[in-house]
C-alpha cells in the first residue's frame, strides 16, 4: 500500500515568510509523528499525534511552530515568521501502534529560509 | 534526559571487510534500540531492532546494557551496505514513545 507521503519535497522561503509543511499518514494509522534533521545531525522529535490531539508538543522549539492533525488524518506543520535556523530536512512518521509497532516515514521535506 | 551517541561520522571499508558501527545511549529506564538506514535517494527505514533478535541484510546488533551500547555488525560488508545508519532509541511506558536518534554514520564501502 501507499506509505507516508509528504509536501511539498522542497520548499525554498525569505526569511520572516510563513510556512506549511503537509504530511499524510499510511490510511488507518493513528499515531504521527514529526521530526526535523538539521544538516549533519540526527532527527529531532518535535511533536506527536495520537489521534487529533497532540499529547507531546515537547520538542517544538518555539511558539512561531505549530502542527494540527484533522479527521485522524493529514497533519500540516506551520512555521512562522521563518529563520535561517529553520534550514532542514522535516520528516513525519506514521505508526498504527505506537508501543509495538516500528515508525514509517515519509521522504521529508527540505527547507530552506534564505 | 535520554540520549544516543554515534562517536563515527563516516566509516569508510573495502568491500568483504567486517563492519562495526557503535552507539552507545544513555537513558535511565528499560530501553528498546533501533537501527534505522536510508540509502541514497531512499526514504529511512528500519532495519533492526534490538528486541527481534533477528540479522537482517547479514547485519545484527547486540544490547549491552552493561556499557550501554547497541552496536551494529557485519562480518562481510558489501557495496550495497553503503547508505547513512542511524541508531535510535525508544523510551517504553512513555507517551507515544518517541524515538531519540543518533547523529548517524555514513558508511561507504569501497568496491
Amino acid at each position: 500500500g501507499a506509505g507516508v507521503s509528504q509536501s511539498p519535497s522542497n520548499k525554498v522561503t525569505e526569511k520572516g515568510k510563513d510556512v506549511e509543511l503537509r504530511c499524510d499518514p499510511i490510511s488507518g494509522h493513528t499515531a504521527l509523528y514529526w521530526y526535523r534533521q538539521r544538516l549533519g545531525q540526527g532527527l529531532e522529535f518535535l511533536i506527536y499525534f495520537q489521534g487529533n490531539s497532540a499529547p507531546d508538543k515537547s520538542g517544538l522549539p518555539s511558539d512561531r511552530f505549530s502542527a494540527e492533525r484533522t479527521g485522524e488524518s493529514v497533519s500540516t506543520l506551520t512555521i512562522q515568521r521563518t529563520q535561517q535556523e529553520d534550514s532542514a530536512v522535516y520528516l513525519c512518521a506514521s505508526t498504527l501502534n505506537p508501543s509495538t509497532d516500528t515508525q514509517y516515514f515519509g521522504p521529508g521535506t527540505r527547507l530552506t529560509v534564505l | 534526559a535520554q540520549r544516543v551517541t554515534q562517536p563515527e561520522k563516516l566509516l569508510s571499508v573495502f568491500k568483504g571487510a567486517p563492519v562495526e558501527l557503535k552507539c552507545n545511549y544513555s537513558y535511565s529506564g528499560s530501553p528498546e534500540l533501533f537501527w534505522y538506514v536510508q540509502y541514497s535517494r531512499q526514504r529511512l527505514q528500519l532495519l533492526l531492532r534490538h528486541i527481534s533478535r533477528e540479522s537482517i541484510k547479514g547485519f545484527t546488533a547486540d544490547l549491552n546494557k552493561g556499557e550501554t551500547s547497541f552496536h551494529l555488525k557485519k562480518p562481510f560488508a558489501q557495496e550495497e551496505d553503503s547508505a547513512m545508519y542511524y541508531c535510535a532509541l525508544k523510551e517504553i511506558k512513555a507517551a507515544g514513545n518517541k524515538l531519540t536518534f543518533g547523529g548517524g554514520t555514513r558508511v561507504l564501502v569501497k568496491p
